[in-house]
């Protein structure tokens, strides 16, 4: 049973660009989280989904940041107009239930130039 | 809103010795997650305490949790060298979101020889 991937690993962008970061839970997840980690500090949650339904994301930043996950397919979290500021690791972790403890992907780090 | 509280931010210790580090929050939670973190990877999972006075053991770490003092400890027996990285303890709420983590700062562990 493969665990959580996250494509890209690294992921290089210049300010302004668009930067998209994805996410395969494991199998039999349906429920997926995206943290971001900034450099020395520990992960803000941003966003919890099940398939097509965004069931909280009260730590998404409310401008450029997006996040969906379809009935096919990955999840996705989109940052439009990157800013140097979001440069940061971005992990996605998934469950199998809502309350049940969640298993982290290998994280995508972004820099911004 | 949930806080969680680690201490130390920072402990060098030799091999050979013990040391506890510790996790407050504040609010009410009955779910607690330990995980470690290598530089440049992604998270392990350690321990999951679902209950008052859980206390769970693996080699040399022992994790306990006192829900009514919103305390759990993370206690280290005779340190390797191995045990070197980051710990990060994460609290699920009682209510609001039951999936939405929110993590310590984070205790980076140096064991020296």
């Amino acid at each position: 049973n493969a665990g959580v991937m996250q494509n890209p690993r690294h992921l290089v962008r210049r300010r302004g660009q668009e930067a998209r970061l994805r996410c395969s839970p494991m199998k039999g997840h349906s429920h997926v989280y995206w943290y971001r980690q900034l450099p020395e500090e520990g992960l803000k949650f941003m966003v919890y989904l099940q398939k097509e339904n965004i069931i909280d994301e009260s730590g998404m930043p409310k401008e450029r940041f997006s996040a969906e996950f379809p009935k096919e397919g990955p999840s996705i979290l989109r940052i439009q107009q990157v800013v140097r500021g979001d440069s940061a690791a971005y992990f996605c972790a998934s469950s199998p239930l809502s309350d049940n403890e969640q298993f982290f992907g290998p994280g995508t780090r972004l820099t911004v130039l | 809103e949930l806080k969680v509280e680690q201490n130390p931010l920072f402990l060098s210790m030799q091999e050979g010795k013990n040391y506890t580090i510790y996790c407050n929050y504040s609010t009410t939670s009955d779910r607690l997650y330990w995980y470690r973190q290598d530089p440049g990877k992604s998270l392990e999972s350690l321990f999951v305490l679902l209950s008052n006075g859980a206390v769970k053991q693996e080699g040399r770490l022992m994790a306990s949790l006192d829900t009514k003092a919103r305390l759990s400890t993370l206690h280290i027996t005779a340190a390797v060298h191995d045990l070197s990285a980051t710990y990060f303890c994460a609290v699920a709420p009682n209510t609001g979101t039951a999936s939405k983590l929110t993590f310590g700062t984070g205790t980076r562990l140096q064991v020296t020889l």
